[in-house]
């Protein structure tokens, strides 16, 4: 049965990288990542996606090793505004299932 | 450029109550919709997905059903409100394909039962 697996809580400090953390143990070939990042009282918003290797864009980059059991989301400089909930999923092509990770809190400190 | 909508914004039902919340998206065509909720504190269960008018999958048992009458009109019903489907419900819609397309929440409706 895939999982998606990641931690609860994270504290980091203004100006510091944050490297979270998703493992996706039974991910298969066509399945992709995606993270999502959520401020209390609205919904998830997308950050980015990743098939294999790194991906880039505007806000973070993804992380994702040969072997596809875990990817990590990295934000660079983070700054208070990045207070939020940050979510894994797993779009499985091969089943139409949807697999969300519980969710990392991660609060931002001065 | 697209966009999604919810309402009400919050609700208070008593048990034993109907329910009917609607989502409706524009600017797209033939989107993928999805109802969630989100208990306080918690994460994301998917509750239903459509792939097209008429056409809704259940992901969990519930109290709950749901309705697409239009392509882009998506609803979440319940007959009898139970204390348990308090929370916070999302709707959401992509891109007709894959569950790999990125999805776009609406603000949410949050449902208290009392």
């Amino acid at each position: 049965l895939a999982k998606t697996t990641q931690p609860i809580s994270m504290d980091s400090y203004e100006g510091q990288e944050v490297n979270i953390t998703c493992s996706h143990n039974n991910i298969a070939t066509n399945d992709y990542i995606t993270w999502y990042q959520q401020f209390p009282s609205q919904g998830p918003r997308f950050i980015i996606q990743g098939y294999k290797t790194k991906v880039t864009n505007e806000v973070a980059s993804l992380f994702i090793p040969a072997d596809r059991k875990s990817s990590t989301l990295s934000l660079p400089r983070v700054s208070l505004s990045d207070t939020a909930v940050y979510y894994c999923l797993v779009g499985l092509d091969s089943n139409y299932q949807l697999i969300w990770g519980a969710g990392t809190k991660l609060i931002i400190k001065p | 450029s697209q966009t999604i909508h919810q309402w009400p914004a919050t609700l208070v039902q008593p048990v034993g109550s109907p329910l009917s919340l609607e989502c409706t998206v524009e600017g797209t065509s033939n989107p993928n919709l999805y109802w969630y909720r989100q208990a306080a504190g918690r994460g994301l269960q998917l509750l239903f997905y459509s792939v097209g008018i008429g056409q809704i999958s259940s992901e969990v048992p519930q109290n709950l059903s749901a309705s697409r009458p239009q392509d882009r009109q998506f609803i979440l019903s319940s007959k009898k409100l139970l204390l348990s489907d308090s929370g916070f419900y999302l709707c959401a819609w992509s891109k007709s394909g894959g569950r790999q397309e990125t999805q776009y929440f609406g603000p949410g409706t949050r449902l208290l039962v009392l």
